[in-house]
């Protein structure tokens, strides 16, 4: 099934850990996208691609480093977790840039930082 | 500042009919997107408006106001499984997505 593939699923960490969260896409999308989803707040856009080999940043990207070796591939890092980096992460892709189009999310990595 | 606002939850009966409003107040406009997120899941696509009025796909519906900076979803002939968070989201002038917190609607027998 087409779509975009996260892993892991969930995960729990010490406080100064590293921890990479994975993100791999199989529609050839040129933009790809993490945000984090915190309860009562909207999604917020922490690194984003417009395409393989560029990298941005968004509006909440402190603590966290992304890498985009491919058209397929958008890791998102956290060189030295802490507590406040405990969410959800969603990782997603669309078709364009500019944000006028489609987002296709992934199923989401749920961290908790000790 | 940027400011998308919806409310926070919302109870509607199964089989009626639900309007969800969202007002945004942005750096410019360039088009404005609904999202349904289930518990647990990932948002999936409703609908995008980039001119004033309304859009229907199917049982649901999105309005756009550019001059009121409002939106609205209508969800008619509810089901169950329309229970969810509705996420709003507007494209700025710098082609920046803001998201609002969603509303969650909570449909009942």
């Amino acid at each position: 099934i087409a779509g975009i593939t996260q892993a892991p699923t969930s995960q729990i960490l010490a406080a100064g850990r590293r921890m990479t969260l994975r993100c791999t896409q199989d529609m050839r999308h040129n933009a790809m996208y993490w945000y984090r989803q915190d309860l009562g707040l909207g999604l917020r856009l922490i690194h984003y691609s417009n395409t393989a080999g560029t990298t941005g940043k968004g509006e909440v990207p402190d603590g966290y480093s992304v890498s985009r070796a491919n058209t397929d591939d958008f890791p998102l890092t956290l060189a030295s977790a802490v507590p406040s980096q405990t969410s959800v992460y969603f990782c997603a892709s669309s078709e364009g840039r500019g944000n006028t189009g489609e987002l296709f999310f992934g199923e989401g990595s749920r961290l908790t930082v000790l | 500042g940027q400011n998308i606002d919806q409310p926070t939850e919302m109870t509607a009966t199964e089989g009626a009919i639900v309007q969800i409003n969202c007002t945004y107040q942005t750096s410019g406009f360039n088009g404005l997107f609904w999202y349904q997120q289930h518990a647990g899941e990932a948002p999936t696509f409703l609908s995008y408006n980039v001119l004033d009025g309304l859009e229907e796909k199917g049982r649901f519906s999105s309005f756009l106001s550019r001059s009121k900076g409002y939106s609205y979803l209508l969800l008619k002939e509810l089901q169950m499984k329309d229970s969810a968070s509705y996420l709003c989201a507007v494209v700025d002038s710098n082609y920046q997505l803001i998201w609002g917190a969603g509303t969650k609607l909570i449909i009942k027998p």
